[in-house]
């Protein structure tokens, strides 16, 4: 079975920009969450999404959003891209119902200049 | 919300065994205990998850006090390659908490021949 695979691996942009974060999760998983991980805060929960609906939502200003595809597969964008938003972004898949864990997938690497 | 508290970081020799505390005192009921290994540059990796008392899987054991307000990581034998940040997890069954997942600033192990 295919692991949660993350595109792109690597990515740079410049403040003020613009950015999509693409996210596939294992087949058959229905839940996918988004978490920003950086050497000062750690891991945080972004939001999750399930059945293409967020289902739940961290402390995350609203210029990032996501969604979810009809397939599992989920985005996040982040606009107005700031300086503080360079980080790994790691997206999680699960069954989404009771049980079993989280797969994390490689995460992108996200430098804002 | 449960927030979690674990040691900075540890040292150990290859073929000890490691055991690594994480504090939850306010953990709520429904509330899994869930660890997980992180290499660099990659996504976290489950180890192992409990509710309450003793669970053993392949590599690791669990143990988990009747208060439930703290539970410990057990690394039998370790190698090496177990050198990674180890983090304690509290929330729901499949990982998430309602949208207030927590993963806490993590352990890092360094293991030394």
């Amino acid at each position: 079975k295919a692991g949660v695979t993350q595109t792109p691996r690597y990515l740079i942009k410049t403040r003020g920009q613009q950015v999509t974060l693409s996210c596939s999760p294992i087949s058959g998983h229905r839940s996918v969450s988004w978490y920003q991980q950086t050497p000062g805060q750690g891991l945080q929960f972004l939001f999750e999404y399930f059945s293409e609906t967020q289902r739940n939502k961290g402390n995350f200003p609203g210029r990032f959003s996501g969604r979810q595809f009809s397939n599992s597969r989920s985005e996040m964008n982040v606009s107005t891209l700031e300086l503080g938003d360079s980080a790994l972004y790691l997206c999680a898949s699960s069954p989404g119902t009771s049980g079993g864990e989280q797969f994390f997938g490689p995460g992108t690497r996200l430098t804002v200049l | 919300l449960a927030k979690t508290t674990q040691p900075i970081s540890m040292d150990s020799y290859e073929g000890q065994e490691v055991n690594i505390t994480c504090s939850h005192n306010n953990i709520a009921t429904n509330d899994y205990i869930t660890w997980y290994q992180q290499f660099p540059s990659q996504g976290p990796r489950f180890i192992i998850q409990g509710y309450k008392t003793k669970v053993t899987n392949e590599v690791a054991s669990l143990f988990i006090p009747a208060d439930r307000k703290s539970s410990t990581l057990s690394l039998p034998r370790v190698s090496l390659s177990d050198t990674a940040v180890y983090y304690c997890l509290v929330g729901d069954k499949d990982g998430t908490n309602a949208g207030k997942s927590t993963f806490g600033d993590g352990t890092t192990l360094t293991v030394k021949p």
